[in-house]
């Protein structure tokens, strides 16, 4: 039982527009959701995160947004750059340790 | 500053036989976890040590062990390997145990034949 679904396994954007990436989850005891961002053949990387008593938080060109009455978080890149290709995993950390993927998106931000 | 190191990068295992991947980290963080990550299912939580001395099960914790050696390092054991254990194994550690970014090691990718 998947509780972090990320339904879009892969997106193509071209440079400098935007790409969001989408996360839902089921467990609304999820108190702190986190982005990674991942290249092959290497571990994955913290991009942004936020906690359940916030809606958004930006971090340059990174901005998470988290709606809890929809379950649903979003990843806004703006604007997108051809290094920011990459698969993105969603996250949800419920009782402090317990940290919960999505399946991952892969972005592919075109020249 | 290493980070978090694992070995080995590559292994291959027959059904059956046992192994340890070793983990790392030079952060002097308390938190460590291990991980696999399986097409379509992203990371799965294997084990998880909130600090030196404990262990917790996660996700997934069936057909492995764990030591926390000392603050540096975790390990995971597979006791008898399955073919349902091939996957890209990742080690993680954390300075908090809550919220805070997880920082992943390289990953190690093993085949059960």
């Amino acid at each position: 039982d998947q509780q972090v679904k990320q339904n879009s396994p892969s997106l193509s954007v071209q440079e400098g527009r935007i790409s969001i990436l989408n996360c839902d989850y089921t467990n609304s005891m999820f108190d702190y959701f986190l982005w990674y961002k991942k290249y092959p053949a290497e571990g994955p990387t913290f991009l942004i995160s936020i906690s359940s008593i916030k809606d958004k938080n930006e971090d340059g060109r990174f901005t998470v947004f988290l709606n809890k009455s929809a379950k649903h978080l979003s990843l806004h890149i703006v604007p997108s750059q051809p290094g920011d290709s990459a698969v993105y995993f969603c996250a949800a950390i419920i009782n402090n340790n317990d940290m919960r993927f999505g399946a991952g998106t892969r972005l592919t931000v075109k020249p | 500053n290493a980070g978090v190191t694992q070995t080995p990068k590559f292994q291959v295992l027959k059904t059956g036989q046992s192994m340890t991947l070793q983990c790392a980290q030079d952060m002097n963080h308390n938190s460590m976890y291990w991980y696999r990550q399986d097409p379509g299912m992203g990371l799965r939580l294997i084990y998880y040590s909130a600090s030196e001395g404990t262990t917790d099960k996660g996700e997934v914790p069936n057909g492995y062990n764990v030591s926390r050696l000392n603050k540096r390092e975790f390990s995971l054991r597979l006791e008898s390997a399955a073919p349902s254990q091939t996957s890209v194994y990742f080690c993680a550690s954390i300075r908090e145990r809550r919220g805070n970014e997880q920082f992943f090691g390289p990953g190690t990718r093993l085949t059960v034949l």
